[in-house]
């Protein structure tokens, strides 16, 4: 079993649209969860991190994380062409190693 | 600029060569990783750096692989006898303890 699971997509979703992308792992000790941002031949670029239960949001994006079901979502409203990006789910276990899933390729329709 | 910086952007090398990547961190970040990302995965953790210190490395680095950070600031990565398998693209990421990791552009590593 991979250490962060995501489903490598394309998810398409109609500008406007609010888009779900979801992450599970492995490693119950695992302590800070991140959404990292890639477009095509560019570096990841951080969009959220949470580290407790529940939600956090930030504009468009809410982060959900459930730690007893080790899962953690990434929530975009109103989805805009410039969304369109692969998604990466990470997390690290406190010492710093962040592990990272594969990505979900978004894609926002217009 | 106060983001992370990598050189070069672009290698391009033949096979059995030597490469040299620097990666210059945010100033006050005192945690310099690498990364190895190859085309439809996410980055993998090749090694990382408290100051000049290098704490943890990947079984990924193999013994043509070598990194360093002497003064606690900027870093290199060293690939010896380059393999085809090197291709792929080599992320640079700071970090000030354990907060947020920051990623640099990248230097994407062609091997021939």
């Amino acid at each position: 079993q991979k250490e962060v699971e995501q489903n490598s997509g394309p998810l398409s979703v109609p500008e406007g649209a609010i888009a779900s992308l979801n992450c599970t792992y492995s490693d119950r000790g695992s302590q800070s969860f991140f959404w990292y941002r890639q477009y095509s031949g560019k570096s990841p670029e951080l969009i959220m991190f949470i580290y407790s239960n529940g939600d956090k949001e930030d504009g468009r994006f809410t982060a959900q994380l459930n730690k007893a079901s080790q899962y953690v979502s990434l929530l975009i409203r109103d989805s805009q062409p410039s969304d369109s990006a692969t998604y990466l789910c990470a997390l690290s276990g406190g010492y710093q190693k962040v592990t990272f899933g594969i990505g979900t390729k978004l894609q926002v329709i217009p | 600029d106060t983001g992370v910086s990598q050189d070069p952007r672009h290698k391009i090398t033949k096979r059995g060569q030597n490469v040299t990547f620097r990666c210059d961190p945010i100033s006050e970040h005192n945690r310099l990783y690498w990364y190895r990302q190859t085309l439809g995965q996410g980055p993998e953790f090749l090694t990382y750096f408290q100051n000049e210190a290098q704490l943890e490395k990947s079984r990924l680095l193999s013994d043509r692989f070598s990194a360093e950070r002497p003064k606690g600031s900027f870093s290199t990565l060293e690939i010896q006898r380059t393999e085809q398998g090197d291709s792929a693209m080599y992320l640079c990421a700071s970090s000030f303890e354990l907060d947020t990791q920051y990623f640099g552009p990248g230097t994407r590593l062609t091997v021939l």
